[in-house]
């Protein structure tokens, strides 16, 4: 039983360059989320779907977009990356708006 | 806006040296507060849900509290096992799917 699945693990990017970070999970959640987690700082919500077909901004959703592909699948794009996005992004999943957080084990992104 | 401080930011313990952790939150209509670990490298892992002042819970060395300002997780004869990144985190009655982070404290356990 994998939970949520997060690739690639790192990814060094130049300014300005593309990318989608992929995250899967297989426990049955309807809600999926993407975190981003800096120093000093707390876990921040980028975007989430509370089901499959739908998507909603969370806290910091500027840079980014989202897909929810299927019930499993909720992937994460930067379109063109800067600086600022150098973070660890972490994946999450649940089974309804009020159920705890499972997360996967995170992509450390570098933007150069 | 819903807000959420830990302290300390980081706590070194000795082997069996009990000791809380604070989460002070700010919120306007508290469904739940959360206490996830980290460890260093992976993703958070969820340990307890409160809902309501006066609610407690526990498992192994971690008991954790919650009043109507602020949330306690109790460590108790801490093993070095225990050391990690601990989160709160807070969800407000109107806020469906988002939760309030707050920065974590660092706990290291030495033997």
């Amino acid at each position: 039983n994998a939970g949520v699945t997060q690739t690639p693990k790192f990814q060094v990017l130049k300014t300005g360059q593309s990318m989608t970070l992929q995250c899967a999970q297989d426990m049955n959640h309807n809600s999926m989320y993407w975190y981003r987690q800096d120093p000093g700082m707390g876990l921040r919500l980028i975007y989430y779907s509370a089901s499959e077909g739908t998507t909603d901004k969370g806290e910091v959703p500027n840079g980014y977009n989202v897909s929810r592909l299927n019930k499993r699948e909720f992937s994460l794009r930067l379109e063109s990356a800067a600086p600022s996005q150098t973070s660890v992004y972490f994946c999450a999943g649940a089974s309804s708006y009020n159920s705890p957080l499972h997360f996967g084990n995170g992509t450390r992104l570098t933007v150069t | 806006e819903d807000q959420v401080t830990q302290s300390p930011e980081a706590l070194r313990l000795q082997e069996g040296e009990s000791s809380s952790l604070n989460c002070s939150y700010t919120v306007s209509g508290l469904r739940g507060l959360f206490w996830y670990r980290q460890d260093p490298g992976k993703g958070p892992e969820f340990l307890f849900t409160l809902y309501s002042a006066g609610e407690e819970k526990e498992k192994e060395r971690l008991k954790a509290t919650l009043t109507k300002k602020e949330s306690f997780l109790h460590i108790t004869a801490p093993k070095p096992e225990d050391s990690a990144t601990y989160l709160c985190a807070v969800q407000a009655s109107k806020s469906d799917y988002k939760l309030s982070f707050g920065a974590g404290t660092t706990v290291t356990v030495r033997a």
